[in-house]
C-alpha cells in the first residue's frame, strides 16, 4: 500500500512570496490533515478534512493560509504572503476516519528568508 | 498551561538500560492517548495506543493515570535504534459538534549510547 505522498520536499522562499504544498493521501482514506511542525515542537493541526468538507480549521491563520480538497482525494495548502515565522515542516496525514490511526507523509520543509 | 506537556530531555542512556517518560495533559475530558515516535527529519509514526488498563508491546509499556492526568512510556533493554523523539498525543472532543482533535506534546528526545 502506497503511503501519503507530499511535494515538494523542500522549499525556500523570501518573505511575502506565495507557496503551495500538495498532498495525496493513502487510497481510501476519507480524513486528511495538515499539520505545522516548528523545530523543537510537536505537530500542530492546521486543518482537517472529512472527504472534501472541512471538519476543523480553528488553528489555521486564515488571513494567509488556505487549503482545499476539491474532489475528496488530494489536497493543497497555500500560504500567501509568507512570513519568517512560517518556516517549519508541513506534514500531511490521512486516516480511514477520524477515529483511526493517522499515517503521515514525509513533509515539506519550508524556509522563509 | 500547555494542553500536553513533556520533558524535552534529552535522555542519554546506555544500551540495555530501562528508561521512562511521563506526559501530563490538562483536559480531563481527553478520551484517547497515544505515543508516536519521530526520527530526526522524519515523519511521526504511531508507536502504540495507551489503554486504561495499561498495555505492553514487546519492550514497550504504556500506562494511563486518569486521576493524575498523565501517561507514561517505559522502554526496557534500550537499543541504539530506540534513539528518537517520543511524542505524547492526546485526543480530545472539542465543542458541541464532537470534533475530535489530536494534540501533540513537544516530544522527549532519547539518545541511546553504545
Amino acid at each position: 500500500e502506497a503511503g501519503v505522498a507530499q511535494s515538494p520536499r523542500y522549499k525556500i522562499i523570501e518573505k511575502r512570496q506565495s507557496v503551495a504544498f500538495w498532498c495525496n493521501p493513502i487510497s481510501g482514506h476519507a480524513t486528511l490533515y495538515w499539520y505545522q511542525q516548528i523545530l523543537g515542537q510537536g505537530p500542530k493541526l492546521l486543518i482537517q478534512f472529512q472527504n472534501n468538507g472541512v471538519v476543523d480549521d480553528s488553528q489555521l491563520p486564515k488571513d494567509r493560509f488556505s487549503a482545499e480538497r476539491l474532489k475528496g482525494v488530494d489536497s493543497t495548502l497555500k500560504i500567501q504572503p509568507a512570513k519568517l515565522e512560517d518556516s517549519a515542516v508541513y506534514l500531511c496525514a490521512s486516516s480511514r476516519g477520524s477515529y483511526n490511526e493517522q499515517f503521515f507523509g514525509p513533509g515539506t520543509r519550508l524556509t522563509v528568508l | 498551561r500547555k494542553e500536553v506537556e513533556q520533558d524535552p530531555g534529552p535522555f542519554n542512556v546506555p544500551e540495555g538500560a530501562t528508561v521512562a517518560f511521563n506526559c501530563t495533559y490538562s483536559n480531563s475530558a481527553s478520551q484517547s492517548f497515544f505515543w508516536y515516535r519521530q526520527d530526526c527529519r522524519k515523519e511521526p509514526k504511531l508507536l502504540m495506543s495507551v489503554y486504561s488498563s495499561g498495555n505492553e508491546d514487546g519492550r514497550f509499556t504504556a500506562q494511563l493515570n486518569r486521576a493524575s492526568q498523565y501517561i507514561s512510556l517505559l522502554i526496557r533493554d534500550s537499543k541504539l535504534s530506540d534513539s528518537a523523539t517520543y511524542l505524547c498525543v492526546v485526543n480530545t472532543n472539542r465543542g458541541p459538534t464532537g470534533r475530535r482533535a489530536l494534540t501533540f506534546g513537544s516530544g522527549t528526545r532519547l539518545q541511546v549510547q553504545p
